[in-house]
């Protein structure tokens, strides 16, 4: 039992390139999201997805795309890349119903020159 | 004000001292909340869900204050282990937490 797995671990990216963070969880939970951590900023999300079929925009989606795969996977994208962009991200996963628990995965540490 | 704020600390402390920190949320409607614990370059682990009667796992002691809005995480005999950041998660809604920026902990011998 893996839980929530992410890939890759690192990234490098030059302005303007593009890139997809993927994230598999094999818990079959139905919910499923993606943060960015930044220094003194705490967990930030981007967009999480309730459910298979449905994604909604988090506190900062600028930037980002995503895509529900199937109940297991869960990617952001990243269409052109930005400075601003340099973060560790995260991918979550929780039931869809109280108390709402999250589980992590390792997360991607991503620097954009 | 933030949603969720906490004292970034970091608290130093010897081991075997007891240390508490507290979380303020100003979301008064709020019904879940989380202790997760995060060491260096890793991700957040889960540590204890906050329940209105307070919640004890060993060592660990996590209680809710509805009334002024907070939660707290009170660790007696700290261990050289207890060393690491400690973030509050608040639902503030739907399936969504808010994380707050982390308490850092120093543990020394």
């Amino acid at each position: 039992n893996a839980g929530v797995t992410q890939t890759p671990k690192f990234q490098v990216l030059k302005t303007g390139q593009s890139m997809t963070l993927q994230c598999a969880q094999d818990m079959n939970h139905n919910s499923m999201y993606w943060y960015r951590q930044d220094p003194g900023m705490g967990l930030r999300l981007i967009y999480y997805s309730a459910s298979e079929g449905t994604t909604d925009k988090g506190e900062v989606p600028n930037g980002y795309n995503v895509s529900r795969l199937n109940k297991r996977e869960f990617s952001l994208r990243l269409e052109s890349a930005a400075p601003s962009q340099t973060s560790v991200y995260f991918c979550a996963s929780s039931e869809s119903g109280q108390p709402y628990e999250q589980y992590f995965g390792p997360g991607t540490r991503l620097t954009v020159t | 004000r933030k949603e969720v704020e906490q004292d970034p600390g970091p608290f130093n402390v010897p081991e075997g001292a007891t240390v508490a920190f507290n979380c303020t949320y100003s979301n008064s409607a709020s019904q879940s909340f989380f202790w997760y614990r995060q060491d260096c370059r890793k991700e957040p682990k889960l540590l204890m869900s906050v329940y209105s009667s307070g919640n004890e796992d060993g060592r660990f002691t996590a209680q809710l204050n509805r009334a002024s809005q907070y939660i707290s995480l009170l660790i007696r005999d700290s261990k050289l282990s207890d060393s690491a950041t400690y973030l509050c998660a608040v639902n503030i809604g739907g399936n969504k937490l808010v994380f707050g920026a982390g308490t850092i902990l120093r543990v020394k011998s």
